[in-house]
């Protein structure tokens, strides 16, 4: 069965950088992309990016053009998602998510909290 | 970009019926496939309905989705309620410059 499995809890000061993996199994990791979903305390879903595992092409969220970064590893069937110059309202739970034909998110991991508190 | 509007909560008792809408600000509705994902508290989304008005396997036929041009809408609607669907529930698209659209989420209470 599918299954994407995700890095554990982060804590981080404003200013560093947070990176997530997410680790893909039970499918063939190259014939899907890969999106990545926020969600702050008590707020609605956030869509942050996505990457092609093909081809590493990327379409990023207006918002955090210039400090996102999402990057794969096929080797491993891993996903990264990057964070810098984190802010206080980047605390959230991030997932990354299996996104099939019709920008559909089939799978989804089962969540990275990353707190960023001075 | 455009944006997803759904309203903030809605309830309703067991066993009746429920829709909840889906508003597309700019761009036709019909124009890019519109998704359903449930979410209950403390776990990841799940998908209830894809493409519009699919339903992916385990996922009861209590679930539909419809598309409304007119109104420039989705719904989703949840018939025979039960107090599990009782949950946070997003409606999502996407086109050409941007692959991902949340909307910002209805909470369903079944009383």
């Amino acid at each position: 069965q599918v299954q994407l499995v995700q890095s554990g809890a982060e804590v981080k000061k404003p200013g560093a950088s947070v990176k997530v993996s997410c680790k893909a199994s039970g499918y063939t990791f190259t014939s899907y992309g890969i999106s990545w979903v926020r969600q702050a305390p008590g707020q609605g879903l956030e869509w942050m990016g996505w990457i092609s595992a093909y081809n590493g092409n990327t379409n990023y969220a207006q918002k955090l053009q210039g400090r996102v970064t999402m990057t794969t590893d096929t080797s491993t069937s891993t996903a990264y998602m990057e964070l810098r110059s984190l802010r206080s309202d980047d605390t959230a739970v991030y997932y990354c998510a299996r996104e099939g034909s019709s920008s559909w998110y089939e799978n989804w991991g089962q969540g990275t909290l990353v707190t960023v508190s001075s | 970009n455009f944006m997803l509007t759904q309203p903030h909560s809605v309830s309703e008792s067991p066993g009746k019926t429920v829709t909840i809408s889906c508003t597309r600000s700019s761009g036709s509705i019909a124009s890019n496939y519109v998704q359903w994902y449930q979410q209950r508290p403390g776990s990841s989304p799940t998908t209830v309905i894809y493409e519009d008005n699919q339903r992916p396997s385990g996922v009861p036929d209590r679930f539909s989705g419809s598309i409304d041009s007119s109104s420039n809408s989705a719904s989703l609607t949840i018939s025979g309620l039960k107090t599990e669907d009782e949950a946070d529930y997003y409606c999502q698209s996407y086109d050409s410059s941007i692959r991902g659209v949340f909307g910002g989420g209805t909470k369903l209470t079944v009383l």
